[in-house]
């Protein structure tokens, strides 16, 4: 069964202080391992997709890495609109209809205050 | 990035009744839809993976009389709550998947059901 865990469940950071969140996981075959923003209320939003192990993304003040075991969530100088909750998922390697499947982590949520 | 809507954003309904919600792909056409739940507080739950032209597949404790779901076309799949019940209160997600370049799952913006 796949699983995902992150890491910490709440994180707390000043304005400008940088952190990283941690998604932990184990899939039979990794098909990708995707991040998304959730702001309370909404939907996800999509944020990257990594593919393999070495594969860095940066967006902004955000920058995701992967390795085979886990990804890492880097966030310089947040800012308090980066307040949000940030989910991991992966995507297995499968058959029949449910491939694109994804599974979730339960999300850390970020608090920057100003 | 890919836009996803979904209709309506709220609804408040009696026990009993029988509530649709759509989801849209706006400026792709998708081929495969899912549909989630959300409590407060917790990570999304899959509840059935869509793929148009044929039968949705439902996530094990998912019940298939009671979530009806519909794939019609490939920019439309709707979720039909039937005799929704108190417990049935919840944020319902709907995802697209663009197969164009990477496969991403684009999210709406959620639906958010309250059964009286």
């Amino acid at each position: 069964e796949d699983q995902v865990t992150q890491s910490p469940e709440a994180l707390r950071l000043q304005e400008g202080e940088s952190s990283s969140l941690n998604c932990s996981y184990t899939v039979s075959g990794l098909r990708g391992l995707f991040w998304y923003r959730q702001d309370p209320g909404k939907g996800p939003e999509f944020l990257f997709t990594l593919y393999s192990a070495g594969e860095e993304k940066e967006k902004e003040r955000l920058k995701a890495t992967l390795t085979k075991k886990e990804s890492f969530l880097h966030i310089t100088a947040p800012k308090p609109e980066d307040s949000a909750t940030y989910l991991c998922a992966v995507q297995a390697v499968g058959s029949g209809g449910s491939n694109y499947k994804l599974t979730f982590g339960k999300g850390t949520l970020l608090t920057v205050n100003p | 990035g890919a836009v996803v809507s979904q209709h309506p954003s709220w609804v408040i309904c009696k026990s009993g009744t029988s509530v649709k919600i759509e989801c849209r792909s706006l400026d792709f056409q998708a081929t495969t839809m899912f549909w989630y739940r959300q409590f407060p507080k917790q990570s999304l739950m899959l509840m059935a993976t869509s793929n148009e032209g044929s039968k949705a597949t439902y996530e094990q404790g998912v019940e298939k009389d009671k979530f009806l779901i519909n794939h019609a076309s490939l920019t439309l799949s709707t979720l039909t709550v039937t005799s929704a019940h108190p417990e049935d209160s919840s944020f319902y997600i709907c995802s697209a998947r663009d197969p164009r370049g990477l496969g991403t799952q684009y999210f709406g913006p959620g639906t958010r059901l309250t059964v009286l």
